[in-house]
């Protein structure tokens, strides 16, 4: 079958440094993307990795290892506007389709 | 650059109605997927069209149907409308190899 499993809360403080991970299993892969999606609102795009290691955006980062089917999402200098839920998603071997996980709720606290 | 549009953003219908949502993708992207989203299933795979064809196609009851047209705006169609339809329907438009996926801000469907 196919799984992605991730967190279903963190808590963390404001200016610290947070990293939510995800593990996946699926039937092929073609990459794996990070979206944060506010309350209401539609997924934001915040990464896309296909090779192994780290990939840096500003204060985002996001680090895959496709032999171990784990990937993470690193967020650094915490701010109150990052409290959302993050989305693991990957893209296997059927084109568009993205396979998602539960997606993790992080509450950023003063 | 305009992105991804979704019309309408919020829908009021009656079980047993039909109804048709609309998504315009990035310009120059000829992939449109589609998802719904639901508090306990969180976001799950409809189908995906790509140059007007459906290339794939998720777990959803054949009442759910979509279709693409040439300016790669693509429509989805939900009939016989259930409660359990209640949901935010979300749209991706994706280039052709699929490394960047963006989505719509959606269009939040109540059945009532």
């Amino acid at each position: 079958g196919q799984n992605i499993d991730q967190p279903t809360e963190m808590t963390a403080t404001e200016g610290a440094i947070v990293q939510i991970n995800c593990t996946y299993q699926t039937s092929g892969f073609n990459g794996l993307f990070w979206y944060q999606q506010h309350a209401g609102e539609a997924p934001t795009f915040l990464s896309y990795n296909v090779l192994d290691g780290l990939e840096e955006k500003g204060r985002f980062s996001s680090f895959l290892s496709r032999s171990k089917g784990y990937s993470y999402l690193l967020l650094k200098e915490l701010q109150m506007k990052d409290s959302a839920s993050y989305l693991c998603a990957v893209s296997g071997n059927q084109g568009g389709k993205l396979i998602f996980g539960q997606g993790t709720e992080l509450s950023v606290k003063p | 650059k305009a992105g991804v549009t979704q019309t309408p953003r919020y829908l009021i219908k009656t079980r047993g109605q039909q109804v048709t949502l609309s998504c315009s993708p990035i310009s120059g992207h000829r992939s449109v997927s589609w998802y719904q989203q639901t508090p306990g299933q969180g976001l799950q795979f409809l189908f995906e069209y790509f140059s007007e064809t459906q290339r794939n196609k998720g777990n959803f009851p054949g009442r759910f149907s979509g279709r693409q047209f040439s300016n790669s705006r693509s429509e989805m169609n939900v009939s016989t409308l259930e409660l359990g339809d209640s949901a935010l329907y979300l749209c991706a438009s994706s280039t052709e190899g699929y490394t960047e996926a963006f989505f719509g801000q959606g269009t939040r469907l109540t059945v009532v």
